[in-house]
C-alpha cells in the first residue's frame, strides 16, 4: 500500500539552529503534502497545504517565514524551522495525498523536534 | 463552521471486551469520513474510509458505521487486544474544501 517516509524521526538541537524535515511518498506520486503539529494528548493541527509546483497555504496564525514549505517534486515535501526556539519543540507529522481532498490521506511516522 | 466532536475523550477496558467510539460532525458537504489509529509516537494510520452511500465498512476487527442523515459515525472494535491502546481519530472531508477536519480524538487503553 502507499508508503509515506518521514525524517528525521527525531531532532534534538541547539536554539537558533535551523532544521529540516522530509516528507516522501516511495510507492505513490503525491500531489498534495500536508504538515501537521502535533502537542502532548492532542490531535493533529493542519499548519499548511502544500500542491507540487506551487506556494504552500499556510493555515491561520502559522508564520510561513518560520515554517518553509517546498513541494518541489511529486515524491518529496520539505518543511524547515527556521531558527528555531524551544517554544517550537513538538512533534511534526507529514501526510501526502494522490489528488483532492476525496483522496486517503497517508501519514508519515512523524518527527519529535527538541529544541534545546 | 465545519467541526468533528468524538467521545469519550477517553475510555479503559480489559482485554477481551469490545467497545464503540462516537464521531459526530457538521461538516458539509459531505465528502468522506475516515477513522485513523495513531500509536503513541507514530503517525496515524487509516482504519476506513466512508463515503456518503457507504453505512457500514469493517477492516478486521474495526467496524465503522456512518448515518450520513444524523451526521454521525462509531468505530466499534470487537476483541480488543492490548495493541488497540491507542489514540483513534475521526476526520472529515467536505467536497468543496482542500482539507480536512480532524476530530481531538478517542484515547483508548486497554488493559489485561
Amino acid at each position: 500500500g502507499a508508503v509515506v517516509s518521514q525524517h528525521p524521526s527525531r531532532v534534538i538541537c541547539k536554539s537558533g539552529t535551523s532544521v529540516k524535515i522530509e516528507c516522501r511518498s516511495l510507492d505513490f506520486q503525491a500531489t498534495t503534502m500536508f504538515w501537521y503539529r502535533q502537542f502532548p494528548k492532542q490531535s493533529l493541527m493542519l499548519m499548511a497545504t502544500s500542491n507540487e509546483g506551487s506556494k504552500a497555504t499556510y493555515e491561520q496564525g502559522v508564520e510561513k517565514d518560520k515554517f518553509l514549505i517546498n513541494h518541489a517534486s511529486l515524491t518529496l515535501s520539505t518543511l524547515t524551522v527556521t531558527s528555531a526556539h524551544p517554544e517550537d519543540s513538538s512533534f511534526y507529522i507529514c501526510s501526502a495525498s494522490q489528488g483532492p481532498i476525496d483522496q486517503p490521506q497517508h501519514f508519515g511516522d512523524g518527527t519529535r523536534l527538541s529544541i534545546l | 463552521k465545519n467541526q468533528v466532536e468524538q467521545s469519550p475523550q477517553s475510555l479503559i477496558i480489559l482485554e477481551g471486551k469490545n467497545c464503540t467510539l462516537q464521531c459526530n460532525y457538521t461538516v458539509s458537504p459531505f465528502s468522506n469520513l475516515r477513522w485513523y489509529k495513531q500509536d503513541t509516537g507514530r503517525g496515524p494510520v487509516s482504519l476506513t474510509i466512508m463515503t456518503f452511500s457507504e453505512n457500514t465498512k469493517s477492516n478486521g476487527r474495526y467496524t465503522a458505521t456512518l448515518d450520513a442523515d444524523t451526521k454521525q459515525s462509531s468505530l466499534h472494535i470487537t476483541a480488543s487486544q492490548l495493541s488497540d491502546s491507542a489514540s483513534y481519530i475521526c476526520v472529515v472531508s467536505a467536497t468543496n474544501a482542500g482539507k480536512s477536519t480532524f476530530g481531538d480524538g478517542t484515547t483508548l487503553t486497554v488493559k489485561p
